[in-house]
Protein backbone atom coordinates (compact mmCIF):
# COMPACT_ATOMS: atom_id res chain seq x y z
CA UNK A 1 0.00 0.00 0.00
CA UNK A 2 1.18 3.46 -0.72
CA UNK A 3 2.23 5.31 2.15
CA UNK A 4 -0.66 7.99 2.66
CA UNK A 5 -1.79 8.67 6.27
CA UNK A 6 -4.80 10.87 6.80
CA UNK A 7 -5.45 12.40 10.55
CA UNK A 8 -7.82 12.41 11.94
CA UNK A 9 -9.67 9.62 10.60
CA UNK A 10 -12.68 11.07 12.46
CA UNK A 11 -13.57 14.58 13.73
CA UNK A 12 -16.87 16.53 15.67
CA UNK A 13 -16.60 20.07 15.59
CA UNK A 14 -19.06 23.19 16.27
CA UNK A 15 -20.27 25.61 13.53
CA UNK A 16 -17.42 28.31 13.20
CA UNK A 17 -14.82 26.87 14.19
CA UNK A 18 -11.48 26.41 12.66
CA UNK A 19 -10.59 22.65 11.20
CA UNK A 20 -7.26 21.52 10.01
CA UNK A 21 -6.92 18.32 8.36
CA UNK A 22 -3.23 16.40 8.26
CA UNK A 23 -2.29 14.22 4.95
CA UNK A 24 0.92 12.95 5.14
CA UNK A 25 3.05 10.90 2.41
CA UNK A 26 5.96 8.97 2.36
CA UNK A 27 6.70 8.22 -1.08
CA UNK A 28 7.83 11.55 -2.39
CA UNK A 29 5.17 12.07 -4.42
CA UNK A 30 4.78 16.01 -6.42
CA UNK A 31 1.00 15.73 -6.35
CA UNK A 32 -1.22 15.79 -4.29
CA UNK A 33 -5.22 16.05 -3.59
CA UNK A 34 -7.92 16.97 -1.10
CA UNK A 35 -11.38 15.63 -2.55
CA UNK A 36 -14.92 15.54 -0.40
CA UNK A 37 -17.18 12.67 -1.23
CA UNK A 38 -20.71 12.91 -0.86
CA UNK A 39 -23.97 10.83 -1.56
CA UNK A 40 -25.05 11.72 -4.68
CA UNK A 41 -22.31 14.08 -5.51
CA UNK A 42 -19.34 11.41 -6.05
CA UNK A 43 -15.59 12.83 -5.09
CA UNK A 44 -15.04 16.47 -5.66
CA UNK A 45 -12.06 18.25 -5.83
CA UNK A 46 -11.50 20.61 -3.24
CA UNK A 47 -7.70 21.66 -3.75
CA UNK A 48 -4.64 20.19 -5.15
CA UNK A 49 -0.97 20.58 -5.34
CA UNK A 50 1.81 20.41 -7.56
CA UNK A 51 4.77 20.51 -5.51
CA UNK A 52 5.83 22.65 -2.65
CA UNK A 53 4.08 26.04 -2.25
CA UNK A 54 2.10 25.26 -5.02
CA UNK A 55 -1.97 24.57 -4.63
CA UNK A 56 -4.78 25.48 -6.88
CA UNK A 57 -8.36 25.08 -6.38
CA UNK A 58 -10.67 22.48 -7.32
CA UNK A 59 -14.15 22.92 -8.41
CA UNK A 60 -15.76 23.03 -4.39
CA UNK A 61 -12.66 25.33 -2.74
CA UNK A 62 -14.94 27.77 -1.05
CA UNK A 63 -14.83 27.57 2.25
CA UNK A 64 -11.23 25.75 2.53
CA UNK A 65 -7.87 26.52 2.39
CA UNK A 66 -4.22 24.60 1.78
CA UNK A 67 -0.85 24.70 2.35
CA UNK A 68 2.03 22.21 1.42
CA UNK A 69 5.26 23.57 2.82
CA UNK A 70 7.55 20.01 2.80
CA UNK A 71 7.05 17.73 0.09
CA UNK A 72 5.38 14.73 2.69
CA UNK A 73 2.52 17.48 4.53
CA UNK A 74 -0.72 18.66 2.52
CA UNK A 75 -3.07 20.24 4.97
CA UNK A 76 -6.59 21.36 4.43
CA UNK A 77 -8.13 23.95 6.51
CA UNK A 78 -11.63 25.09 7.01
CA UNK A 79 -12.01 28.26 7.49
CA UNK A 80 -15.20 28.34 10.29
CA UNK A 81 -16.97 25.61 9.41
CA UNK A 82 -20.19 24.93 8.33
CA UNK A 83 -22.74 21.96 8.46
CA UNK A 84 -22.36 22.05 4.31
CA UNK A 85 -19.18 20.72 5.12
CA UNK A 86 -19.83 17.68 6.95
CA UNK A 87 -18.74 14.83 4.57
CA UNK A 88 -15.86 12.45 4.23
CA UNK A 89 -12.61 14.00 2.99
CA UNK A 90 -10.26 12.03 0.76
CA UNK A 91 -6.44 12.80 0.19
CA UNK A 92 -4.91 11.44 -2.41
CA UNK A 93 -1.18 11.26 -4.24
CA UNK A 94 0.06 10.71 -7.45
CA UNK A 95 3.45 10.83 -8.86
CA UNK A 96 3.35 12.17 -12.33
CA UNK A 97 -0.19 14.33 -11.64
CA UNK A 98 -1.61 11.77 -14.69
CA UNK A 99 -4.72 10.23 -13.07
CA UNK A 100 -3.20 7.47 -11.03
CA UNK A 101 -3.81 8.32 -7.61
CA UNK A 102 -3.52 6.50 -4.26
CA UNK A 103 -5.98 7.80 -1.60
CA UNK A 104 -5.77 7.94 1.67
CA UNK A 105 -8.56 6.42 4.51
CA UNK A 106 -10.58 9.32 4.37
CA UNK A 107 -11.51 11.12 7.22
CA UNK A 108 -14.94 11.77 8.55
CA UNK A 109 -15.84 15.24 9.75
CA UNK A 110 -19.22 15.88 11.99
CA UNK A 111 -19.93 19.73 11.56
CA UNK A 112 -23.02 20.14 14.48
CA UNK B 1 -18.97 22.99 -16.25
CA UNK B 2 -16.83 19.96 -17.05
CA UNK B 3 -18.62 16.57 -16.33
CA UNK B 4 -19.20 12.97 -15.98
CA UNK B 5 -21.54 10.99 -15.73
CA UNK B 6 -22.32 7.36 -14.58
CA UNK B 7 -25.72 5.79 -13.96
CA UNK B 8 -25.63 4.75 -10.09
CA UNK B 9 -27.28 1.71 -10.35
CA UNK B 10 -27.55 -0.57 -8.49
CA UNK B 11 -26.47 -3.03 -10.88
CA UNK B 12 -27.00 -6.77 -10.68
CA UNK B 13 -25.39 -9.40 -12.19
CA UNK B 14 -25.46 -13.09 -10.93
CA UNK B 15 -22.25 -14.44 -10.28
CA UNK B 16 -20.00 -15.38 -13.12
CA UNK B 17 -21.49 -13.07 -15.84
CA UNK B 18 -20.21 -9.96 -17.47
CA UNK B 19 -21.00 -6.91 -15.85
CA UNK B 20 -20.68 -3.87 -17.52
CA UNK B 21 -20.54 -0.49 -16.17
CA UNK B 22 -20.70 3.15 -18.43
CA UNK B 23 -19.35 6.02 -18.45
CA UNK B 24 -19.78 9.21 -20.32
CA UNK B 25 -18.05 12.38 -19.99
CA UNK B 26 -18.33 15.88 -21.86
CA UNK B 27 -15.02 17.59 -22.60
CA UNK B 28 -14.11 16.08 -25.73
CA UNK B 29 -10.49 17.37 -24.93
CA UNK B 30 -9.86 14.69 -22.31
CA UNK B 31 -7.43 12.35 -23.17
CA UNK B 32 -7.26 10.39 -20.12
CA UNK B 33 -9.53 7.70 -18.25
CA UNK B 34 -9.67 6.13 -15.54
CA UNK B 35 -11.26 3.83 -13.09
CA UNK B 36 -11.40 3.49 -8.97
CA UNK B 37 -12.80 0.79 -7.37
CA UNK B 38 -14.51 1.67 -3.98
CA UNK B 39 -16.07 -0.98 -1.49
CA UNK B 40 -18.38 0.15 1.42
CA UNK B 41 -16.90 2.79 4.09
CA UNK B 42 -13.08 2.32 2.19
CA UNK B 43 -10.98 4.76 0.04
CA UNK B 44 -11.00 4.01 -3.69
CA UNK B 45 -8.58 2.11 -4.96
CA UNK B 46 -6.94 2.01 -9.10
CA UNK B 47 -8.42 -0.32 -11.31
CA UNK B 48 -7.61 0.32 -14.75
CA UNK B 49 -6.92 3.33 -16.82
CA UNK B 50 -7.12 3.90 -20.55
CA UNK B 51 -5.76 6.71 -22.98
CA UNK B 52 -6.11 5.36 -26.48
CA UNK B 53 -9.05 4.63 -28.27
CA UNK B 54 -9.89 1.08 -28.32
CA UNK B 55 -9.74 -2.03 -25.80
CA UNK B 56 -7.36 -2.46 -22.77
CA UNK B 57 -7.80 -5.78 -20.97
CA UNK B 58 -6.00 -6.43 -17.56
CA UNK B 59 -6.99 -10.20 -16.12
CA UNK B 60 -10.79 -10.02 -15.84
CA UNK B 61 -11.17 -6.19 -16.78
CA UNK B 62 -11.28 -4.66 -19.45
CA UNK B 63 -11.49 -0.99 -19.92
CA UNK B 64 -13.17 0.27 -23.33
CA UNK B 65 -13.08 4.23 -24.47
CA UNK B 66 -14.76 5.46 -27.84
CA UNK B 67 -13.70 9.12 -27.98
CA UNK B 68 -15.85 9.91 -30.52
CA UNK B 69 -18.95 8.88 -28.97
CA UNK B 70 -17.63 10.20 -25.38
CA UNK B 71 -17.72 7.34 -23.08
CA UNK B 72 -15.60 4.77 -21.28
CA UNK B 73 -16.56 1.31 -20.25
CA UNK B 74 -15.78 -0.67 -18.08
CA UNK B 75 -16.23 -4.77 -18.43
CA UNK B 76 -15.85 -7.10 -15.73
CA UNK B 77 -16.06 -11.06 -16.74
CA UNK B 78 -16.50 -14.10 -14.50
CA UNK B 79 -18.32 -11.42 -11.90
CA UNK B 80 -17.18 -12.55 -8.16
CA UNK B 81 -18.73 -11.28 -5.16
CA UNK B 82 -16.20 -9.87 -4.05
CA UNK B 83 -16.68 -7.49 -6.78
CA UNK B 84 -19.37 -5.85 -5.44
CA UNK B 85 -18.65 -1.98 -5.13
CA UNK B 86 -18.83 1.03 -6.25
CA UNK B 87 -17.15 1.72 -9.40
CA UNK B 88 -16.03 5.34 -9.84
CA UNK B 89 -14.81 7.18 -13.63
CA UNK B 90 -12.58 9.41 -13.48
CA UNK B 91 -11.44 11.62 -16.75
CA UNK B 92 -8.92 14.50 -16.71
CA UNK B 93 -10.37 17.78 -15.96
CA UNK B 94 -7.41 20.25 -16.93
CA UNK B 95 -3.89 20.08 -15.90
CA UNK B 96 -3.51 17.54 -13.25
CA UNK B 97 -7.20 17.73 -12.39
CA UNK B 98 -9.62 14.89 -12.59
CA UNK B 99 -13.04 14.69 -12.36
CA UNK B 100 -14.83 11.53 -10.65
CA UNK B 101 -18.52 10.47 -11.91
CA UNK B 102 -20.72 9.48 -8.98
CA UNK B 103 -19.93 5.96 -9.30
CA UNK B 104 -21.67 2.96 -9.94
CA UNK B 105 -23.07 0.37 -7.40
CA UNK B 106 -22.20 -3.21 -8.48
CA UNK B 107 -23.97 -5.98 -7.00
CA UNK B 108 -23.15 -9.26 -7.46
CA UNK B 109 -25.20 -12.02 -6.57
CA UNK B 110 -23.67 -15.40 -5.55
Amino acid sequence: DAGITQSPRHKVTETGTPVTLRCHQTENHRYMYWYRQDPGHGLRLIHYSYGVKDTDKGEVSDGYSVSRSKTEDFLLTLESATSSQTSVYFCAISEIGNGEAFFGQGTRLTVV
Amino acid sequence: QKEVEQNSGPLSVPEGAIASLNCTYSDRGSQSFFWYRQYSGKSPELIMFIYSNGDKEDGRFTAQLNKASQYVSLLIRDSQPSDSATYLCAVNGGTYKYIFGTGTRLKVLA
